[in-house]
């Protein structure tokens, strides 16, 4: 079945720091592709960065990167240099091409420390 | 751009009541995806239109249903309204270039007494 799994339900991270979000997923599927999104406090879902199945290179988007370890079947979301407003909810996703439907994870919480 | 809108952003219904929420796309954006996140079973899929059609639906019970106008605007609604159904309810649009990417609105937050 496909499941997106989210172990950290809470992490802390001092300012300017970097820290990794963990993300690993399960499908049988060869074509897929993952997917982090933001929510902060206020409840809107903001698209941070994208990864296709079949991507040689792993998606960078400005201080976000994704280490996509097929493999391992993870995805987990780098984020350079945390800043306050990064504090926030983070869900890793997954839409199956034949499935057709986006799978969140349960999602982590990001507290960054001053 | 204006970006996914998404109207009552608060909704305060009773029990057996019917409630209907609207979005609307990113302009230029055919397909509108609604989810409900709620503490407990976070973020769920409810359902998925296309240019007017129906292209996917989640597991959800007949009582949720949606529609979507010729101007890719959407409906959801939810009839006969269960303490259960408290969520928020998010809606999202895809851009036509095939990434998958889905941009959200802000929310309707419906709290059923």
């Amino acid at each position: 079945a496909q499941k997106i799994t989210q172990t950290q339900p809470g992490m802390f991270v001092q300012e300017k720091e970097a820290v990794t979000l963990d993300c690993t997923y399960d499908t049988s599927d060869p074509s897929y592709g993952l997917f982090w999104y933001k929510q902060p406090s206020s409840g809107e879902m903001i698209f941070l960065i994208y990864q296709g199945s079949y991507d040689q290179q792993n998606a960078t988007e400005g201080r976000y990167s994704l280490n996509f370890q097929k493999a391992r079947k993870s995805a987990n979301l780098v984020i350079s240099a945390s800043q306050l407003g990064d504090s926030a909810m983070y869900f890793c996703a997954m839409r199956i091409t034949s499935y057709d439907k986006v799978i969140f994870g349960p999602g982590t919480s990001l507290s960054v420390i001053p | 751009k204006a970006g996914v809108t998404q109207t009552p952003r608060y909704l305060i219904k009773t029990r057996g009541q019917q409630v209907t929420l609207s979005c609307s796309p990113i302009s230029g954006h055919r397909s509108v995806s609604w989810y409900q996140q709620t503490p407990g079973q976070g973020l769920q899929f409810l359902f998925e239109y296309f240019s007017e059609t129906q292209r996917n639906k989640g597991n959800f019970p007949g009582r949720f249903s949606g529609r979507q106008f010729s101007n890719s605007r959407s409906e959801m609604n939810v009839s006969t309204l269960e303490l259960g159904d408290s969520a928020l309810y998010l809606c999202a649009s895809s851009p036509p270039d095939g990434t998958y990417e889905q941009y959200f609105g802000p929310g309707t937050r419906l709290t059923v007494t």
